[in-house]
């Protein structure tokens, strides 16, 4: 099947640094790639997604940038705070449904 | 909108019971999705339904799960017999229009420990 692969699977900054957080795909006819962010005891919630006729989008401290011909697409997060801290999901399309991939565990540190 | 309501919130059971988790999805989204999460399998879409029939159920694990969305406010997920591997946080969520691929939104999920 369709695989998602997502790195690294835990991540420790420091509060104001950046994190940077990359995923992986096999599909090339994937066209929307969206990050998720779920916090303890939550369900996932949508934070930014991408679709493939643009490179990069950004929203106040998140960005996500695809790279189609190389099939990933990462998450950047910066000037990191206290409530960034949470698992960190991405998804793609794969065998006709959302793929997800195995999540980023990020704890910001004071 | 109150969101995605899942019941119960937690749920423990002993092995061989039979467990029915219920989802309520927002109002007008056309699209339902069941999904486990464990530690070991991270989150994995079991089944779902588009205007109330089911799509892609591929990802059911074997016989003893079902689901069923009898209509466009209302979803189970049923396992009968359950086992201790069952235990898992279970997730329902849907998303609106013609699109399957857009913001899937998520309910806050059924904690389930079996016996």
């Amino acid at each position: 099947g369709e695989n998602v692969e997502q790195h690294p699977s835990t991540l420790s900054v420091q509060e104001g640094d950046s994190a940077v957080i990359k995923c992986t795909y096999s599909d090339s006819a994937s066209n929307y790639f969206p990050w998720y962010k779920q916090e303890l005891g939550k369900g996932p919630q949508l934070i930014i997604d991408i679709r493939s006729n643009v490179g990069e989008k950004k929203d106040q401290r998140i960005a996500v940038t695809l790279n189609k011909t190389a099939k990933h697409f990462s998450l950047h997060i910066t000037e990191t705070q206290p409530e960034d801290s949470a698992v960190y999901f991405c998804a793609a399309p794969g065998g006709g449904k959302l793929q997800f991939g195995a999540g980023t565990q990020v704890v910001v540190t004071p | 909108d109150a969101g995605v309501i899942q019941s119960p919130r937690h749920e423990v059971t002993e092995m061989g019971q039979e467990v029915t988790l219920r989802c309520k999805p927002i109002s007008g989204h056309d699209y339902l999705f069941w999904y486990r999460q464990t530690m070991m399998r991270g989150l994995e879409l079991l089944i779902y339904f588009n205007n109330n029939v089911p799509i892609d159920d591929s990802g059911m694990p074997e016989d003893r799960f079902s689901a069923k969305m009898p209509n466009a406010s209302f979803s189970t997920l049923k396992i009968q017999p359950s086992e201790p591997r069952d235990s898992a946080v279970y997730f329902c969520a849907s998303t609106p229009g013609l699109a399957r691929y857009n913001e899937q939104f998520f309910g806050p999920g059924t904690r389930l420990t079996v016996l």
